[in-house]
């Protein structure tokens, strides 16, 4: 029953340095996403993704890549990290159209860049 | 301008009491509306979708206003376990960008 799984769940990084965050989801969903989360601001998708092969921008890209090689997996690439992107990161899927209009999230990512 | 706009709070009000959140959006196209509850430190997860004629699941009461672009939760009966921030949602018709608010924390106090 494992849903939507992002690792890792703490990150301590220093300025400058790259890192890939995780994120599988196991319920066959096509559309993938991760957001972040800072305070007073509430969620902002960063990228999304709605299918394998298929990537795009949300409100907040710069500084993030991903890809999407298969269905179950969207990592978040920080190319090199920035003391903004100290963030809680959330990736999320959800299944098709209307009639998905669940979003199911992991767990969040805690990452303190210094 | 924000897309969705929510009074942070916090609203503190005692245990069996009744409380309403509103929030508003700014684009008349967005299609789809939703109340997410977050925990402390923990993943939103969706609360009720808000349909166009009011919808109620048990203690909680959607209600949108299409003319006036705001969207509100009524929580009747607080219970302890309702303690939480609730996150007001909004999509566009393709579902492919979700929208949320920053959150109104509800404290509910014995």
């Amino acid at each position: 029953n494992a849903g939507v799984t992002q690792t890792p769940k703490f990150q301590v990084l220093k300025t400058g340095q790259s890192m890939t965050l995780q994120c599988a989801q196991d319920m066959n969903h096509e559309y993938m996403s991760w957001y972040r989360q800072d305070p007073g601001m509430g969620l902002r998708l960063i990228h999304y993704s709605v299918g394998a092969g298929i990537t795009d921008q949300g409100e907040v890209p710069n500084g993030y890549n991903v890809s999407r090689s298969t269905t179950e997996d969207f990592p978040l690439r920080l190319l090199s990290a920035a003391p903004s992107q100290t963030s809680v990161y959330f990736c999320a899927s959800k299944g098709r159209g209307s009639s998905g209009n669940t979003i199911y999230f992991g767990e969040g990512s805690w990452l303190t860049v210094v | 301008r924000k897309e969705v706009e929510q009074d942070p709070g916090p609203f503190n009000v005692p245990e069996g009491a009744t409380v309403a959140f509103n929030c508003t959006y700014s684009n008349s196209a967005s299609q789809s509306f939703f109340w997410y509850r977050q925990d402390c430190r923990k993943e939103p997860k969706l609360l009720m979708s808000v349909y166009s004629s009011g919808n109620e699941d048990g203690r909680f009461t959607a209600q949108l206003n299409r003319a006036s672009q705001y969207i509100s939760l009524l929580i009747r009966d607080s219970k302890l376990s309702d303690s939480a921030t609730y996150l007001c949602v909004v999509t566009l018709y393709n579902f492919n960008k979700f929208y949320f608010g920053s959150g109104t924390k509800l404290n509910v106090k014995p």
